[in-house]
């Protein structure tokens, strides 16, 4: 079974730039995770899907941060125009419902400059 | 209050010991908890997932849950320097239904 597809796998951005990022997740999964993560902290919920319909998007900084998940299966995540302070590792997780085990893809390292 | 807490560590045991990691949580209703091991580098790796009240082994894992106290924990037996991570507390909240994670808490096993 295949896992959690993320791309890219790294990128650096300057500052006030716009970047995206692509994720698909594990087939069949109806709920899809964005995180991020800061060195040295836990994964921080962005955005929480289950299907194509938003649960939480609570932390998620609406001014400059935007995610879509179009016909309930693979998700996109801009950012426009990014900060500095938004230098992480932006994870992509997906679970078959809301409470069961989530997994996650290898990450987006994202550096703005 | 934080949502999920850990203990940040780092917890330094030396090799064959029982490593005990520690999570608690705010939400009283949540139905589902999580251990996930995190390298340097590497995305998170789930490990064990536990919904009920007791125990839940699995190899050299057990979680522990304690609804009542909104606690729950993982130990590791017969602790391998491989072990050494950061181990990361999940919890599906039962307000909103979202997976919030802890910080982590730093696991060193010393040959």
């Amino acid at each position: 079974e295949a896992g959690v597809a993320q791309s890219p796998r790294y990128k650096i951005i300057e500052k006030r730039q716009s970047v995206a990022f692509w994720c698909n997740p594990i087939s069949g999964h109806a709920t899809l995770y964005w995180y991020q993560q800061i060195l040295g902290q836990g994964p921080k919920l962005l955005i929480q899907f289950q299907n194509n319909g938003v649960v939480d998007d609570s932390q998620l900084p609406k001014d400059r941060f935007s995610a879509e998940r179009l016909k309930g299966v693979d998700s996109t995540l801009k950012i426009q125009p990014a900060k500095l302070e938004d230098s992480a590792v932006y994870l992509c997780a997906s679970s078959e419902q809301v409470r069961s085990e989530a997994f996650f893809g290898q990450g987006t390292r994202l550096t703005v400059v | 209050q934080k949502e999920v807490e850990q203990n940040s560590g780092p917890l330094s045991v030396p090799e064959g010991a029982i490593a005990s990691l520690n999570c608690t949580y705010s939400d009283r209703g949540s139905q589902s908890f999580f251990w996930y091991r995190q390298y340097s580098g590497k995305s998170p790796e789930l490990i064990m997932f536990i919904y009920s009240n007791g125990d839940k082994e699995d190899g050299r894992f057990t979680a522990q849950l304690n609804k009542a106290s909104q606690y729950v924990s993982l130990l590791i037996r017969d602790s391998q320097p491989s072990d050494s991570a950061t181990y990361l507390c999940a919890v599906n909240m039962e307000y909103g239904n979202k997976l919030v994670f802890g910080a982590g808490t730093i696991l060193r096993v010393k040959s």
